[in-house]
């Protein structure tokens, strides 16, 4: 059964950087129908997506959020990561890593989540 | 930017047959799916590809899309179906969901 865990820091400071890793097991993120994406949840809020890595190393990235959002994979560890730079408290939220079914078809969907990160913003 | 709207709220009463719309731009002509989420839990996939239900999934969860509109029909809504739902479809390379719908069984 695949199984994907988040880790790292659950307080960042405003303006500086959030880094976060996913690690996936069960499986290989070397698989060629999928993505691995990264989607956040600010408290009582929706879903957002932030993006999305192949394990090529190729990424798409939410336009809101691109110009401060880095995704990349490492496959030796089976892992990869989020980086956001400049946060602030709006970037408070759940993060979630997540398997993206990956189809040119048009279907793309998360079909294995994470079970979420807190990451508080604050001073 | 594409976006995908759901209604905030809708609610149901238990054994009655409830539909939740997603609504974007020519959505039909793209794949819909829907995912369920209970309080404190990761969200669940329970429609993919429009109409089709991942294993594990119950038989009285459907989806169907057409036009501006995806649908995902829950028929004998169980108390256990209370949650929100989203919508996702997939557009210029980017994932949009839509805002979500808090499903209450009353």
């Amino acid at each position: 059964q695949l199984q994907l865990q988040e880790s790292g820091p659950g307080l960042v400071k405003p303006s500086e950087t959030l880094s976060l890793t996913c690690t996936v097991s069960g499986g290989s993120i070397s698989s060629s129908s999928y993505y691995w994406g990264w989607i956040r949840q600010p408290p009582g809020k929706g879903l957002e997506w932030i993006g999305s890595v192949y394990y090529s190393g190729k990424t798409n990235y939410n336009p809101s959020l691109k110009s401060r959002v880095t995704i990349s994979v490492d496959t030796s560890k089976n892992q990869f990561s989020l980086t956001l730079s400049s946060v602030t408290g709006a970037d408070t939220a759940v993060y979630y890593c997540a398997r993206q079914d990956y189809s040119t078809s048009g279907s793309n969907y998360f079909d294995y989540w994470g079970q979420g990160t807190l990451v508080t913003v604050s001073s | 930017s594409y976006e995908l709207a759901q209604p905030p709220s809708v609610s149901v009463p238990p054994g009655q047959t409830v539909s939740i719309p997603c609504s974007g731009e020519k959505l039909g002509d793209k794949y819909a799916c829907w995912y369920q989420q209970k309080p404190g839990q990761s969200p669940v996939l329970v429609i993919y590809k429009d109409s089709k239900r991942p294993s594990g999934i119950p038989e009285r969860f459907s989806g169907s899309n057409s036009g501006n509109t995806a649908t995902l029909t829950i028929s004998g809504t169980q108390a256990m179906d209370e949650a929100d739902y989203y919508c996702q479809a997939w557009d210029s390379n980017n994932v949009v969901f839509g805002g979500g719908t808090k499903l209450t069984v009353l």
